[in-house]
């Protein structure tokens, strides 16, 4: 079974900043089926990119994503306020342990 | 548009069995999977298995296998999963999540939260 690890696990930024959040899978994958989530204290998790690189309906040009074969990158281009908040990866059934955009 | 709605909030003693649902609307019903996604307090996502709202064909996670059991309504556009003999590590939010061709969840539900507790 593909393990997804991603880093780090806090991210510590100001408004503003660029974030960059890896996400490793344990063997090579196929692009197509990475997806990243951004969820927010107490909402569900909502679909922010997919294939690994293409925005979903709604999603800002802010967020790209990027990566192939066992290493993806969520980049978010000026953090705002409301981009604070928990990402995962995800490839099929198996989901990343997380990371944790915070204001710093 | 798109939504999931489920059921509210439930509190379930050890050993007892829970039944959630989620109501599909803005879509057809039948022309996607549904996927259901746990998450207990202050931890990540859990992914629980998978329905097939066509045939109803399922695939749950290993380690939940002969607790859990999903189904849906076609006639209600309805999905449901009942977890069975709680146990207090089964506190959690769940969620269903409707899953496109790439396994991707592009729809959520707002999530229900279950507490198993004595």
């Amino acid at each position: 079974e593909i393990v997804l690890t991603q880093s780090p696990g806090t991210l510590s930024l100001s408004p503003g900043e660029r974030a960059t959040l890896s996400c490793r899978a344990s063997q090579s994958v196929s692009s197509n089926y990475l997806a990243w989530y951004q969820q927010k204290p107490g909402q569900a998790p909502r679909l922010l990119i997919y294939g690994a690189s293409s925005r979903a309906t709604g999603i800002p040009d802010r967020f790209s994503g990027s990566g192939s074969g066992t290493d993806f990158t969520l980049t978010i281009s000026r953090l705002e306020p409301e981009d604070f908040a928990v990402y995962y990866c995800q490839l099929g059934k198996t989901f990343g342990q997380g990371t944790k955009v915070e204001i710093k | 548009q798109v939504q999931l709605v489920q059921s509210g909030a439930e509190v379930k003693t050890p050993g007892a069995s829970v039944k959630v649902s989620c109501k599909a609307s803005g879509y057809t019903f039948i022309s996607y999977g549904l996927s259901w996604v746990r998450q207990a307090p202050g931890q990540g996502l859990e992914w629980m298995g998978w329905i097939s709202a066509y045939n109803g064909n399922t695939n749950y996670a290993q380690k939940l296998q002969g607790r859990v059991t999903m189904t849906t309504d076609t006639s209600t556009s309805t999905a449901y999963m009942e977890l069975r003999s709680l146990r207090s590590d089964d506190t959690a939010v769940y969620y269903c999540a409707r899953e496109t061709a790439q396994q991707l969840f592009d729809y959520w539900g707002q999530g229900t939260l279950v507490t198993v507790s004595s």
